[in-house]
């Protein structure tokens, strides 16, 4: 299958600072990438559908503020986690999409805010 | 608004046992519907894609089927191996203005030696 490449695959970082987390598609344009939030033991929840060259549409909820996603091109988006805090902690796991709608994921990114 | 619902939410069987894991959803305009695999703290696994015009597809030991009509689909695994234990979530894709991949909680499978 495609290989969806995701990193870091663990962060630790200090409250009030920013974090970036790249998703790239190995071996496929990916037009649309999603980005998931996973808190433990629980499924994946949806926080915004990344599109090429156009802005990320946000689930409700979600700060567009503070959770910049940006998909400068077909095989690389973008989430920043802007000033941090411990309770954005948590398990973020990007996933492209092919062309004939199969999606891929990422290997997921801890963060850990402290 | 799609839902998701997979039955049971953990099951726990000796090695070498056939076993079916279930997944439902509400609205049956999709696109596909796709059955994952995750190990603890890691990313998702594609098993198997079944496309809405497709009744099944098969992997190995894994057989998945669909009836979009009804909104439901399983996951078969025959001769469960201790390899198996991992969480199994089913997705549907939905298009149209709701574009979107859609999980259910998953099924916390077990398979002891």
């Amino acid at each position: 299958g495609a290989v969806v490449s995701q990193h870091p695959s663990w962060v630790i970082c200090k409250s009030g600072t920013s974090v970036k987390i790249e998703c790239r598609s190995l071996d496929f344009q990916a037009t649309t990438m999603f980005w998931y939030r996973q808190f433990p033991k629980q499924s994946l929840m949806l926080m915004a559908t990344s599109n090429e060259g156009s802005k990320a549409t946000y689930e409700q909820g979600v700060e567009k503020d503070k959770f910049l996603i940006n998909h400068a091109s077909l095989t690389l988006s973008t989430l920043t986690v802007t000033s941090a805090h411990p309770e954005d902690s948590s398990f973020y796991i990007c996933s492209g999409i092919t062309g004939g709608a199969e999606a891929f994921f990422g290997q997921g990114t801890r963060l850990t805010v402290v | 608004k799609q839902e998701v619902t997979q039955i049971p939410a953990a099951l726990s069987v000796p090695e070498g046992e056939n076993l079916v894991l279930n997944c439902s959803f509400t609205d049956s305009a999709i696109y596909n519907l796709q059955w994952f695999r995750q190990d603890p703290g890691k990313g998702l696994t594609s098993l198997l894609l079944i496309q809405s015009s497709q009744r099944e597809q098969t992997s190995g030991r894994l057989n998945a089927s669909l009836d979009k009509s009804s909104g439901r689909s399983t996951l078969y695994i025959a001769a469960s191996q201790p390899g198996d234990s991992a969480t199994y979530l089913c997705a549907v894709f939905s298009g149209g203005s709701n574009y979107k991949l859609t999980f259910g909680k998953g099924t916390l499978l077990t398979v002891n030696p």
